[in-house]
């Protein structure tokens, strides 16, 4: 199992333009989840989606879009970017059984810079 | 959703023992303590797990106190491939599970 992956690994955007993060996991897993890193910060939710076709809002979901049309693939749409969106971002899965016995899978992040 | 709190940073030894203490005085009867650690670059990794019985795997032992308002985290003898930052979350049933609060976590300094 290549378990969660991620491209690209760096990008450079400039104010205003939009892209795709994708995120992928072969692990049959219901749950994934988009995540940003700020320098010295701990991760905070942007979106997250618990099976095919359903998606939700977490902590700050603003300047982004998600979508969710299989359960491997779960992109993350930067549709006008910004300054502030200058982050490491990291996409993470779990089976979604309900339980607080659920544990992530994290991918290894896509570094982001907008000038 | 429950808090943790942690100290910013600790040092150690190499192949001396770690404790790395958590706080979580409002945690519920249903929350379970995950600790998962984030390497240099990296995405972060799910490290142990308890509910209320102390725990042992192959990279770590989780110690739960009796009143399950802290715990801690103990590598046996670290090495320097342990630097890294330590996350203590709160993860509960019933719908919040998934929505893991990554505060900032300890940052673990090993020295040779």
């Amino acid at each position: 199992n290549a378990g969660v992956t991620q491209t690209p690994k760096f990008q450079v955007l400039k104010t205003g333009q939009s892209m795709t993060l994708q995120c992928a996991q072969d692990m049959n897993h219901e749950y994934m989840s988009w995540y940003r890193q700020d320098p010295g910060m701990g991760l905070r939710l942007i979106h997250y989606s618990v099976g095919a076709g359903i998606t939700d809002q977490g902590e700050v979901p603003n300047g982004y879009n998600v979508s969710r049309s299989t359960t491997e693939d779960f992109p993350l749409r930067l549709l006008s970017a910004a300054p502030s969106q200058t982050s490491v971002y990291f996409c993470a899965s779990s089976r979604n059984r309900g339980q607080g016995t659920d544990t992530q899978y994290f991918g290894p992040g896509t570094r982001l810079t907008v000038l | 959703d429950a808090k943790t709190t942690q100290p910013n940073s600790m040092e150690s030894n190499e192949e001396e023992p770690v404790h790395l203490p958590c706080n979580h005085s409002t945690i519920s009867g249903t929350d379970y303590i995950h600790w998962y650690r984030q390497l240099p670059s990296q995405g972060p990794e799910y490290v142990i797990h308890g509910l209320t019985s102390n725990v042992n795997n192959r990279m770590a032992s989780l110690a739960i106190a009796e009143d399950r308002k802290s715990s801690t985290l103990i590598l046996h003898r670290a090495t320097l491939r342990d630097a890294a930052v330590y996350y203590c979350i709160l993860n509960g049933s019933g719908g919040s599970n998934y929505k893991l609060t990554f505060g900032k976590g300890t940052l673990l300094t090993v020295n040779p």
